[in-house]
């Protein structure tokens, strides 16, 4: 099975910072990923998939790049409603693996 | 608006059996694969089972194959995970989610509330 891990497992950064998440998968994916944040006691929520494409809704200071078996997760100006922890999921094949997760946290 | 809603979770002895349901409403149910992900408490999402919008094929973790069964009701747009076998690392937030759109290989865009099932003695 294809497995899915991140980096970092947490982050800290202030108010304005872009941030980037990474995903890697353990062999090729096309461009089947997506990335949801999950505030604390909140339920999921898809904001990219197709490792690049904005879910509707969602703020443009997220984007998503990569292809293959590594794959970003960016925000291009942290805000304080970005608490969250962020996973990526692989989603082909009728396997939904997750990511284990970063931790988002202000500065 | 579209809308799930799970129901069904409790507490159960080890070995015990338990069956969750999720109404679905607001979108054309049978069009869309549906899933189950769980969350055990303080840590990250696990996917658990699939079913085509059909039913035709269904898809399980490894974790729970052999254990839990996915299935579904179009007529009654509602979506069921059958756990029997239940351990105490089945312990977990249970929710359902919907395809983001009709076919094949689509993320989750749709999740429900959740629902707390306790495997404990």
């Amino acid at each position: 099975d294809i497995q899915m891990t991140q980096s970092p497992s947490s982050l800290s950064a202030s108010v304005g910072d872009r941030v980037t998440i990474t995903c890697r998968a353990s062999q090729g994916i096309s461009n089947y990923l997506a990335w949801y944040q999950q505030k604390p006691g909140k339920v999921p929520k898809l904001l990219i998939y197709a490792a690049s494409t904005l879910q509707s809704g969602v703020p443009s200071r997220f984007s998503g790049s990569g292809s293959g078996t590594d794959f970003t997760l960016t925000i291009s100006s942290l805000q304080p409603e970005d608490v969250a922890t962020y996973y990526c999921q692989k989603y082909n094949s009728a396997l939904f693996t997750f990511g284990p997760g970063t931790k988002v946290d202000i500065k | 608006q579209v809308q799930l809603v799970e129901s069904g979770g409790g507490v159960v002895q080890p070995g015990g059996s338990l069956r969750l349901s999720c109404a679905a409403s607001g979108f054309t149910f049978s069009s869309y694969g549906m899933h189950w992900v769980r969350q055990a408490p303080g840590k990250g999402l696990e996917w658990v089972a699939f079913i085509r919008y059909d039913g035709s094929n269904k898809y399980y973790a490894d974790s729970v194959k052999g254990r839990f069964t996915i299935s579904r009701d179009n007529s009654k747009n509602t979506l069921y995970l059958q756990m029997n076998s239940l351990r105490a690392e089945d312990t977990a937030v249970y929710y359902c989610a919907k395809d983001l759109y009709s076919g094949y290989d689509w993320p989750f865009d749709i999740w429900g509330q959740g629902t707390m099932v306790t495997v404990s003695s």
